[in-house]
């Protein structure tokens, strides 16, 4: 147990709907990543928030959004869904940012199928 | 730009085998490199790190040598078990950034 809580664990959904995936960070750890893990693009950094300040973005769709709370825990929203959305969706944490001496912690993730 | 190359999956092996992973990398600078273990239905867990060149990194028996002549970081185990049967992730931290940016993944499945 890494100690990143994610929830739900799985969501099914249509396309056009909107959902929020919650991401609850190791206690003490100031920062929240979140990937994408698909089959045909592997996994893929799509963001992160540092003290709820967004920190890095990577290849997150206009569609997507992400906040994080005062107390440190993080949604992702993701609307307008479409079929190519469906995916394993983690979040991970770390003590401050990503480096040598401060590594990622993941979550178990939330599986998301869109019909 | 920065990335992971990965030999593909899956890699069958019996118990007590020799495991090779091959994984390269393209960065500029100087990354960190890591590989990351995904049991069946879990998260990812670091495996091992290496921060600089001719660095190794080990754990539970796997080990990984930085490779800054090759680019490389390939992943060795000298005896697999059936337990050690997940998908292996390698992934470089872009200097500078707080990104990390993963291969593909390769499938270990080992066979008793």
């Amino acid at each position: 147990d890494s100690g990143v809580t994610q929830t739900p664990k799985h969501l099914i959904t249509a396309t056009g709907q909107r959902v929020t995936l919650r991401c609850s960070p190791r206690s003490g750890d100031l920062s929240v990543y979140w990937y994408q893990q698909s089959l045909d693009q592997g996994l893929q950094f799509l963001i992160q928030y540092y003290n709820g300040e967004e920190r890095a973005k990577g290849n997150i769709l206009e569609r997507f959004s992400a906040q994080q709370f005062p107390d440190l825990h993080s949604e992702l929203n993701l609307s307008s869904l479409e079929l190519g959305d469906s995916a394993l969706y983690f979040c991970a944490s770390s003590v401050l940012g990503q480096s040598i001496y401060n590594e990622q912690f993941f979550g178990p993730g939330t599986r998301l199928t869109v019909l | 730009g920065d990335s992971v190359t990965q030999m593909e999956g899956p890699v069958t092996l019996s118990e007590e085998a020799f495991l090779t992973i091959n994984c390269t990398y393209t960065a500029t600078g100087y990354p960190s490199l890591f590989w990351y273990v995904q049991y069946p239905g879990e998260g990812l867990q670091l495996l091992l790190k290496a921060t600089k060149a001719d660095d190794k990194g080990s754990n539970k028996g796997f080990e990984a040598t930085y490779r800054k002549e090759t680019t490389s970081f390939h992943l060795e185990k000298g005896s697999v078990q059936v337990s050690d049967s997940a998908v292996y992730f390698c992934a470089l931290s872009v200097p500078n950034t707080d990104k990390l940016i993963f291969g593909t993944g390769t499938r270990l499945q080992v066979f008793p």
